[in-house]
């Protein structure tokens, strides 16, 4: 069965403080990995797709990372509206896996 | 470009009535759509796979005769919850892939807040 699975649960970061996000995915015959920043009572917009281990992808202070097994989303310096839930997600062509999200609050 | 809606953004009801949310995709064609319901704190949980043309795939412990999905053309799903009950109560959110587009990616709708009273 195919599992997803993010961390930490909530992150707490002073403005500029950079950090990680963690996402360990089981999946068979990933084809893209997926990032999503949710909004509270908003759908989840799109952010990177990375396809195979050693891709990264950049957006303004965003970068995501991939391996084998786990993706990383690296936020460098950030500012109080990159407050959100960061969602992870893994499949393949039909169906898409994902994990819970991390909370993410930035504080000035 | 890739922008997908949804109507209504919330709708409160009746326990016993059906409810009808619509997902259109406005500047791109959708072969496929899917339909996701989240509960508070929680992740998104696949509903079913809404094929253009075809019969939706239901997930299991999805009652496909509650949650009726219809997909009449490239850039309109409907999700339509019937006999609604208080347990329904929760954020449905659609998503849909764009048939020209070069990855796999979905994107989503706003989502739809659904109350049953």
């Amino acid at each position: 069965e195919d599992q997803v699975t993010q961390s930490p649960e909530a992150l707490r970061l002073q403005e500029g403080e950079s950090s990680s996000l963690n996402c360990s995915y089981t999946v068979s015959g990933l084809r893209g990995l997926f990032w999503y920043r949710q909004d509270p009572g908003k759908g989840p917009e799109f952010l990177f797709t990375l396809y195979s281990a050693g891709e990264e992808k950049e957006k303004e202070r965003l970068k995501a990372t991939l391996t084998k097994k786990e993706s990383f989303l690296h936020i460098t310096a950030p500012k109080p509206e990159d407050s959100a839930t960061y969602l992870c997600a893994a499949g393949g062509y039909q169906k898409v896996t994902f994990g819970t999200g991390t909370k993410l609050q930035v504080i000035p | 470009g890739a922008v997908v809606s949804q109507h209504p953004s919330w709708v409160i009801c009746k326990s016993g009535t059906s409810v009808k949310i619509e997902c259109r995709s406005l500047d791109f064609q959708a072969t496929t759509m899917f339909w996701y319901r989240q509960f508070p704190k929680q992740s998104l949980m696949l509903m079913a796979t809404s094929n253009e043309g075809s019969k939706a795939t239901y997930e299991q412990g999805v009652e496909k005769d509650k949650f009726l999905i219809n997909h009449a053309s490239l850039t309109l799903s409907t999700l339509t919850v019937t006999s609604a009950h208080p347990e329904d109560s929760s954020f449905y959110i659609c998503s849909a892939r764009d048939l020209g587009g070069a990855n796999n990616e979905q994107f989503f709708g706003p989502g739809t807040r659904l109350t049953v009273l």
